[in-house]
């Protein structure tokens, strides 16, 4: 069964740093990426990132350009989100995400469709 | 960045009733267009990705349908576990995207 387990909850003074953690588990690795997206309290879903758990390949939010980082344990099924630079609008629950893929065929062309097939349970960040 | 904008924010409705919910993108994103479900206090659930393909173990009240900037969600002979909000994305831009999210109360 696919899980992804995260950290436990923080509290952060504005101007620090945080780093969570996203446990894979139920299914190979390095055959998904995984996506980070983060809920304030109230509000809508925003994307914060992006890992490709083959070869680290990242992209992240313009928002969040320069203060995050996405990175992988490469001796266990683990991702990390790390932001700096706390600030109080960075209060919300970060989810991680494994990223599902579908092919389609059109022709002579192979198309890819990504979404989020499994999440996290979400970590609070309260700062 | 590509714009999701969902309508309405909110919306009453009944068990047993057909509701739609509507997500437009501010560029044409073809099909490369998913919906969430979410519960107070849980994480999103995928619903259908590819605008139309139902995710596996989802029941068939769940419709996605539109291409190129306009889709909905429908979601017929609602069931007291249907009431939560709901959430547009994109994958056409490696630069992903949520609508603002659509609660369908009872």
């Amino acid at each position: 069964q696919v899980h992804l387990v995260q950290s436990g909850a923080e509290l952060k003074k504005p101007g620090a740093s945080v780093k969570i953690s996203c446990e894979a588990s139920g299914y190979t690795f390095s055959n998904f990426a995984i996506q980070w997206v983060r809920q304030a309290p109230g509000q809508s879903l925003e994307w914060v990132g992006w890992l490709n758990t083959n070869n680290l390949y990242t992209r992240y939010s313009r928002k969040f350009e320069g203060r995050v980082t996405i990175s992988r344990n490469t001796s266990a099924n683990v991702v990390y989100l790390e932001l700096n630079g706390l600030r109080s609008e960075d209060t919300a629950v970060y989810f991680c995400g494994r990223e599902g893929v579908v092919e389609r065929n059109q022709g002579v062309v192979n198309y890819y469709y990504y979404y989020i097939d499994v999440w996290g349970a979400g970590t609070s960040v309260t700062v | 960045d590509i714009q999701m904008t969902q309508s309405p924010s909110s919306l009453s409705a009944s068990v047993g009733d057909r509701v739609s919910i509507t997500c437009r993108a501010s560029q044409n994103i073809k099909d490369y267009l998913n919906w969430y479900q979410q519960k107070p206090g849980k994480a999103p659930v995928l619903l259908i990705f590819t605008a139309s393909t139902l995710q596996s173990g989802v029941s068939s009240r769940f419709i996605g349908s539109g291409s190129g900037t306009d889709f909905t969600l429908t979601i017929t002979n609602l069931q007291p576990e249907d009431f939560a909000t709901y959430y547009c994305q994109q994958s056409y831009s490696v630069l992903w995207t949520f609508g603002q999210g659509t609660r369908v109360e009872i």
